[in-house]
């Protein structure tokens, strides 16, 4: 069974700082179906990237998506106070259960 | 635009069953992927499984194999979602979301979740 890890599991940061995110595999991850997703307290979560590194219809391009095998990494560039929520990863689409990472909480320091 | 509309809140006994429903407008419906999608207070995404309702068998996370069943209904443009034997640890809000392309891939719409409290 795939295992998505990310991290690390809480990130203090604050406007404007460069925030990089990390998701590992427990195996090798085909990179067209790595998927990033926001979700805000009280919110469904939000597609941000899908196929490691294309951003959803309305994501700005200060968030980017890089990586293949086992390490992925999505990279907020300079972050604006919106950003500031918690981040999944999700493996999908293949024989393999459609998996999520535990999460990586974003916070204002 | 593509809406998601789920059914409303349930309160369950422990080893009874909930079925939650997810009627898709807005969009095509057939050949693109219904994902089923928890999350327990307080805790990470759980994807459960998912149906492309123009092929109408189901892919279910193995956690979930034997205890829930998720269907379409092409006609009605709606999936659906039942889980049973319910537990504590099934309270949770339950999301349905839809593929952003054909095929049960990542998902760009969602619905506004259901919570599902199971209580004695």
């Amino acid at each position: 069974e795939l295992v998505l890890t990310q991290s690390p599991g809480a990130l203090s940061l604050s406007p404007g700082e460069r925030a990089t995110l990390s998701c590992r595999a427990s195996q090798s991850v085909n990179s067209n179906y790595l998927a990033w997703y926001q979700q805000k307290p009280g919110q469904a979560p939000r597609l941000f990237i899908y196929g490691t590194s294309g951003r959803a219809g309305g994501i700005p391009d200060r968030f980017s998506g890089s990586g293949s095998g086992t390490d992925f990494t999505l990279t907020i560039s300079r972050l604006e106070p919106e950003d500031f929520a918690v981040y999944y990863c999700q493996q999908y689409g293949t024989s393999l259960s459609n998996t999520f990472g535990q999460g990586t909480k974003l916070e204002i320091k | 635009q593509v809406q998601l509309l789920q059914s409303g809140a349930e309160v369950k006994k422990p080893g009874s069953s909930v079925k939650v429903s997810c009627k898709v407008s807005g969009g095509t419906f057939n050949n693109y992927g219904i994902s089923w999608v928890r999350q327990a207070p307080g805790q990470g995404l759980e994807w459960m499984g998912g149906i492309i309702p123009t092929f109408g068998t189901a892919k279910y996370a193995q956690k979930f194999q034997d205890r829930v069943t998720i269907t379409a209904d092409e006609s009605a443009s709606t999936a659906y979602m039942e889980i049973f034997s319910l537990g504590s640890e099934d309270t949770a809000v339950y999301y349905c979301a839809k593929s952003y392309t054909s095929g049960l891939y990542a998902c760009d719409y969602w619905g506004q979740g259901t919570l599902v409290t199971v209580s004695s």
